[in-house]
């Protein structure tokens, strides 16, 4: 079974440059999360979704960062313009419905902004 | 809400000597509780999951972690360390209703020869 893939594994942007990270979950998963993780802190829910929709976005800085889910299937994760504190590993997560099943994660996208 | 606390921001352990990594959590009804483990450079993988079975939970590589829910914790350990368990390792809440991860801080454990 594929897992969850996201590109790019690597970003350097200068400050006040967009950047974009893409995510494909694993195949029938509704679920699917982004987090930010910055170097020595857990993980940070940026914004869930359920299939195509939004269940939780409230830690999503709105004035820089956007996602979207198109037909519930593909995530992209948007930040413009970006900021240096906005280096971190974005993580990308699926899994089906249940507050019981497991979340699977992608290897992440190392974005530094410099 | 609910949230996990990792009480141990770093954990160092002998070879061969047992590993306890302490984690509490407050939730308004009976949680979904996992530990991820994090090695460097790697995706987050799961270790094991709690969801109202049994409270001593058996996960891969020879851990395991109990529910308690009178202390409100979940506590992950092992026997005996090996070198390759150095790693971070998160403690996890699942919301019931809308499915919600919340991390703990999470615990860098260093396996000393």
């Amino acid at each position: 079974e594929a897992g969850v893939a996201q590109s790019p594994r690597y970003k350097i942007i200068e400050k006040r440059q967009s950047v974009a990270f893409w995510c494909n979950p694993i195949s029938g998963h509704a679920t699917l999360y982004w987090y930010q993780q910055i170097l020595g802190q857990g993980p940070k829910l940026l914004i869930q979704f359920q299939n195509n929709g939004v269940v939780d976005d409230s830690q999503l800085p709105k004035d820089r960062f956007s996602a979207e889910r198109l037909k519930g299937v593909d995530s992209t994760l948007k930040i413009q313009p970006a900021k240096l504190e906005d280096s971190a590993v974005y993580l990308c997560a699926s899994s089906l419905e249940g507050a019981d099943t497991e979340a699977f994660f992608g290897q992440g996208t190392r974005l530094t902004v410099v | 809400a609910q949230s996990v606390t990792q009480l141990d921001s770093h954990v160092s352990v002998s070879e061969g000597t047992p590993v306890l990594l302490r984690c509490n959590y407050s939730s308004s009804y009976s949680p979904s509780l996992f530990w991820y483990v994090q090695h460097p450079n790697k995706g987050l993988q799961l270790l094991l999951k709690y969801t109202s079975a049994a409270t001593l939970v058996k996960g891969i590589n020879g851990f395991e972690a109990e529910f308690k829910k009178s202390e409100t914790s979940f506590h992950l350990t092992k026997p005996s360390a090996h070198m390759s368990d150095a790693a971070e390792y998160f403690c996890v809440v699942s919301d019931l209703n809308d499915y919600k991860l919340s991390f703990g801080a999470g615990t860098t454990v260093t396996v000393r020869a």
